[in-house]
């Protein structure tokens, strides 16, 4: 089963405006990860926030999150056409047995208007 | 250059064959895992392995194999039980917890 459930499915903005996207998971986590994908291509990560943290930046990117709600929020700012693609968020499961499963959710599909 | 490696990039199966996909890193991460994505959609777990010659059913395992016989690699085998294969299959490495998961570039896998 799914563990992130992103919000919304698709997003389009103008280039310059802010998007924001939310997470959503049902089990306890070790961190929680961001990660960008190009049509056709593989993932690429952009941040990790453990789950002792609130809040991350970096450059233009912002991530939040409230372990008691059990969600997460990925804010872009100033959005660029470059930054047309589809994000992903993915929770990494405490260790148990040696193994930590990494589940990603369905995915928001970001458009940026030029 | 280190990285992870997935070969082919795009595979054809005739129905009831079984067909390898290739995943190799020279990163030394010691995790590894299988995704499957559906178009418009999002990745599913199929198999991970944190160690050599240990590994885990994911979410949707059945029809799948792997074998994690050395660290830098985890070969993923559709077996003529998984009914519909078709699909862009991922493979990614993590180095040890606390840390980020690198893909390979993916490879398409289409019954004809």
């Amino acid at each position: 089963s799914q563990q992130g459930e992103e919000d919304p499915q698709a997003l389009s903005i103008q280039e310059g405006e802010n998007a924001t996207m939310n997470c959503s998971y049902k089990t306890s986590i070790n961190n929680l990860q961001w990660y960008r994908q190009n049509s056709g291509r593989g993932l690429v990560h952009l941040i990790l926030i453990r789950s002792n943290e609130r809040e991350k930046h970096s450059g233009r990117l912002r991530v939040t999150l409230d372990t008691s709600k059990k969600s997460s929020s990925l804010l872009i700012t100033a959005s660029r056409a470059a930054d047309t693609a589809s994000y992903f968020c993915a929770t990494v499961s405490p260790l148990i047995q040696g193994a930590q499963k990494l589940v990603f959710g369905q995915g928001t599909r970001l458009t940026i208007n030029p | 250059d280190g990285g992870i490696t997935q070969s082919p990039k795009y595979l054809f199966r005739k129905e009831g064959q079984n067909v390898t996909l290739s995943c190799e890193q020279n990163l030394n991460h010691d995790a590894m895992y299988w995704y499957r994505q559906d178009p418009g959609q999002g990745l599913r777990l199929i198999y991970y392995s944190q160690i050599v010659n240990d590994f885990q059913k994911g979410d949707i395992a059945e029809g799948y194999s792997v074998s994690r016989e050395k660290k830098e690699s985890f070969p993923l085998t559709v077996t003529s039980a998984q009914k519909n294969p078709t699909a862009f299959y991922l493979c990614a490495s993590r180095l040890r917890s606390n840390t980020e998961a690198f893909f390979g570039q993916g490879t398409r896998l289409t019954v004809v």
